[in-house]
């Protein structure tokens, strides 16, 4: 069956940063778009970035532009998710999904991890 | 950015009620229009995408429709698990923004 194991959340001060990782398993990794989903605490979710299936396309939004940056290993099955210059307003708990139309429909989450930015 | 605009923001109903929320985009995303429910602490789960087809697995008490600016997610006969916070999502374009939610609470 189709899993998705989000990993390297953490506590972290502004400034600093933290690379999450996506173990994709029960599907052909290589074949997906993927993309990275945020949720604050509390708040509603916003669509962060996606990554096409060899990777060649990748789009972010606004709110993260130049400061994180998608990637994928299709050998390893993995997605990852580097975030640099992390703020307050990034925590949240991050997800990865799988893209089941190429077009940004998520037809499987991961369980989530959980990225706290604080002094 | 397209603005998804959700109502209501809550709901209350009972079991076997039939609901309807409604999805507003600020400009036309054709069939684009996606339905996702969320259990607390848990990960959203696809409902509806297209604007009307069933994901594999939802009940067929549920279904969408729609197009271009105005979409509604219809509930037939609401059962214990159908208690949730709904948000659609637009797939049209980049950044492809969520509703803010509407929680379906037991009355």
């Amino acid at each position: 069956q189709v899993q998705l194991v989000e990993s390297g959340g953490a506590l972290v001060r502004p400034g600093g940063s933290l690379r999450l990782s996506c173990a994709a398993s029960g599907f052909t990794f290589s074949d997906y778009y993927m993309s990275w989903i945020r949720q604050a605490p509390g708040k509603g979710l916003e669509w962060i970035s996606y990554i096409s299936s060899g990777g060649s396309t990748i789009y972010y939004a606004d709110s993260v532009k130049g400061r994180f940056t998608i990637s994928r290993d299709n050998a390893k099955n993995s997605l990852f998710l580097q975030m640099n210059s992390l703020r307050a307003e990034d925590t949240a708990v991050y997800y990865c999904a799988r893209d089941l139309k190429a077009t940004v429909t998520l037809d499987y989450w991961g369980q989530g991890t959980l990225v706290t930015v604080s002094s | 950015d397209i603005q998804m605009t959700q109502s209501p923001s809550s709901l209350s109903a009972s079991v076997g009620d039939r609901v309807t929320i409604t999805c507003r985009a600020s400009q036309s995303i054709a069939r684009y229009l996606n339905w996702y429910q969320q259990k607390p602490g848990k990960a959203p789960k696809l409902l509806i995408y297209g604007a009307f087809s069933l994901q594999s697995g939802v009940p067929s008490r549920v279904s969408g429709s729609g197009s271009g600016t105005d979409f509604t997610l219809t509930i037939s006969s609401l059962q214990p698990e159908d208690f949730a916070t709904y948000y659609c999502q637009q797939s049209y374009t980049t950044p492809y923004t969520f509703g803010q939610g509407t929680k379906l609470e037991i009355k």
